[in-house]
């Protein structure tokens, strides 16, 4: 059964900094892996879909990486600000029914 | 503008009541997916629709129903079976071709048992 984990599950940085988040999974047959943002008591806003043949998805200040080979993806956010404060989560796509997210990393940008 | 919609926003049921919270898409989507989010846990998949009057059970599919009378619609009830069931309640669509497309969120329901 597929794992996905997301280390750390919270993370306070100032704001400017660059910052990386991470995700794993037990499984590398996947078809993509997603990256998605969720403010308190909200839905969760995609941020980043990387196919399984890619190795990188860039949008605006977003940068995500996928190894599946390692079982690991990661979410760069350069030069942070007070807007991403946020829960941002991953989940592994290998179908219908085998769709796993992990339990997200908790991100403060203190002013 | 296109989305998700799921009405209503917080929810409360009785004991042994029977609750339906709603879900509808305008993207055109074929497929569509309930999760259940818990503190502290991650999204679980209750049910899933790959067309129109077909779904299929989830993790977690006891205690819930499903229809998907129409492509634009994927109501999920909660029945008076599932006996935990505070939670935040999301919908999900995608275009739905093999499963690992981009999943759309609406905005959640959140259930309170009274």
């Amino acid at each position: 059964k597929q794992e996905v984990t997301q280390i750390p599950a919270a993370l306070s940085v100032p704001e400017g900094e660059n910052l990386v988040l991470n995700c794993s999974f037990t499984d590398s047959a996947i078809y993509n892996l997603q990256w998605f943002r969720q403010d308190p008591g909200k839905g969760l806003t995609s941020l980043l879909l990387i196919q399984s043949s890619q190795r990188e998805q860039t949008s605006g200040r977003l940068n995500a990486s996928l190894d599946k080979s390692s079982g690991r993806s990661t979410l760069y956010i350069a030069a942070s600000q007070p807007g991403d404060s946020a829960t941002y989560l991953c989940a592994a796509l290998g179908g219908y029914q085998k769709v796993t997210f992990g339990t997200g990393t908790k991100l403060q940008v203190i002013p | 503008d296109g989305g998700i919609t799921q009405s209503p926003k917080y929810l409360f049921r009785k004991e042994g009541q029977n609750v339906t919270l709603s879900c509808e898409q305008n993207l055109n989507h074929d497929a569509m997916y309930w999760y259940r989010q818990d503190p502290g846990q991650g999204l679980r998949l209750i049910y899933y629709s790959q067309i129109v009057n077909d779904f299929q059970k989830g993790d977690i599919a006891e205690g819930y129903s499903v229809s998907r009378e129409k492509k634009e619609s994927f109501p999920l009830t909660v029945t008076s079976a599932q006996k935990n069931p505070t939670a935040f309640y999301l919908c999900a669509s995608s275009i739905g071709t093999s499963g690992g497309e981009t999943q759309y969120f609406g905005p959640g329901t959140r259930l309170l048992v009274l």
